[in-house]
């Protein structure tokens, strides 16, 4: 079945570290997104990519940092520069032309101890 | 800049009610919009959506939504409400960037359901 994976559901890691999120499609979608969640504040756009060795920053970049060296492949790293890292983090994608719907992973859930 | 509101952020209905779920956007040029929804700790799904032409656009889960240009909004409904509908609900605007498409959410409507 063709879709979104993030792994792992549950992270943890204590103060100071950096820590990657990964995000794997198989829908040979060329753009992809990351957004983090908090509650009542919606979805929050992070980075997106468009293509494989370009990405772009969304409204809240500071304090993380993302790589595209693969079309399917698009990890996110929280570093310690991020000042309030527990979150739901999500990993989107979809077809780089037009306005078609962004298709979501499951999400990762981020606390920092 | 674009942005999304949407007013409600808990609504509760009787199962079997209808339902309305309020969005309003705000962008300069030609509107795509969306509805997702989310059950708790899981990932978005989308509903429906809207690019052009007929207003009233119809969704899985037996939603819908009208698109009206002159209010900038995108109304999400539901005639008969099931207990499977409790979710929250997210509105979003699909814009064109120099780097590319990307959407902007609303703050998401928390929706319960009594049985």
């Amino acid at each position: 079945d063709g879709g979104i994976t993030q792994s792992p559901k549950y992270l943890f890691r204590k103060e100071g570290q950096n820590v990657t999120l990964s995000c794997e499609q198989n829908l040979n979608h060329d753009a992809m997104y990351w957004y983090r969640q908090d509650p009542g504040q919606g979805l929050r756009l992070i980075y997106y990519s468009q293509i494989v060795n370009d990405f772009q920053k969304g409204d809240i970049a500071e304090g993380y940092s993302v790589s595209r060296e693969k079309k399917e492949s698009f990890p996110l790293t929280v570093t310690s520069a991020q000042k309030n890292p527990t979150a739901f983090y999500l990993c989107a994608s979809k077809v780089r032309e037009g306005y078609n719907e962004q298709f979501f992973g499951p999400g990762t859930r981020l606390t920092v101890l | 800049a674009q942005s999304v509101t949407q007013p409600d952020i808990h609504i509760t209905v009787s199962e079997g009610a209808s339902l309305e779920l309020r969005c309003n956007y705000s962008y300069g040029a030609t509107p795509y919009l969306f509805w997702y929804v989310q059950s708790p700790g899981q990932g978005l799904q989308l509903l429906l959506k809207y690019f052009s032409g007929d207003t009233l656009v119809q969704g899985i889960k037996g939603f819908e939504a009208e698109f009206k240009r002159s209010q900038s909004s995108f109304n999400l409904r539901k005639p008969s409400v099931h207990w499977s509908d409790a979710a929250e609900y997210f509105c979003a605007v699909g814009i064109l960037t120099g780097g590319g498409n990307k959407l902007t959410f609303g703050t998401g409507t928390q929706l319960k359901v009594e049985l």
